[in-house]
């Protein structure tokens, strides 16, 4: 089972719809949780992370982290065809000497007007 | 403000020929990596460093070199390119957040990609 599982997709949703983009992890360890965004032919930027558990919103953008569960969500409300991208889940355990960040393979979303 | 600045952008090689792709950071940053991005495999660590002077393997390092003698400059060498070394690469430098709890989160700022194809 690989560390990070996320849907590649594609999905397709209407303009203002709300988004879900899910990732699910197997290692207890992470601590850390961030989404990532990437456009085509672009490097990924960082929308949010967060620290353990619970909820943390940004504008249009809300993540969830259930530790319980090792599920982290990332909601897009009212979607716009800007939104259209590839987003990817990251993680990286506690401790000050780790770096390392495992990815999840990404979701293709494209938002349509 | 340039942030993470790779080069070059598009690369054709030989099998069998060498070279480096460059990676430059100017955020002061004291930690730097090196990623390829392949279809359905997504984003895997190549080499990584901690420091000027400190580097180590990451997820796929085989026929890979790093060296890191300044902060700002983090290059990735390809020994004897392959047909399986065809990929997108992307730098990336970071910084801990420490606005949360632990030892705060890494944050990458990622370089805009090179692409390279291998013949």
């Amino acid at each position: 089972q690989k560390e990070v599982e996320q849907d590649p997709g594609p999905l397709s949703v209407p303009e203002g719809a709300i988004v879900s983009l899910n990732c699910t992890y197997s290692n207890s360890a992470f601590q850390y949780f961030m989404w990532y965004r990437q456009y085509s032919r672009k490097g990924p930027e960082l929308l949010m992370y967060t620290y353990s558990s619970g909820n943390k919103e940004d504008g249009r953008f809300t993540a969830q982290v259930d530790k319980s569960s090792k599920y982290i969500s990332l909601f897009i409300r009212d979607s716009q065809p800007s939104d259209s991208a590839t987003y990817l889940c990251a993680m990286s355990e506690g401790g000050g000497s780790n770096y390392k960040l495992t990815f999840g393979k990404g979701t293709l979303l494209t938002v349509n007007p | 403000n340039a942030g993470v600045t790779q080069t070059p952008k598009f690369q054709v090689l030989k099998t069998g020929q060498s070279m480096t792709l460059q990676c430059a950071q100017d955020m002061n940053h004291e930690y730097m990596s090196w990623y390829r991005q392949d279809p359905g495999m997504g984003l895997r660590l190549i080499h990584y460093s901690v420091g000027a002077g400190i580097t180590d393997q990451g997820e796929v390092p085989n026929g890979y070199n790093v060296s890191r003698s300044t902060t700002e400059d983090f290059p990735l060498r390809l020994l004897s390119a392959a047909p399986s070394q065809t990929s997108v690469y992307f730098c990336a430098s970071s910084y801990r957040t420490l606005d949360q709890g632990g030892f705060g989160a890494n944050v990458l700022t990622f370089g805009a990609g090179s692409r390279l194809t291998v013949l």
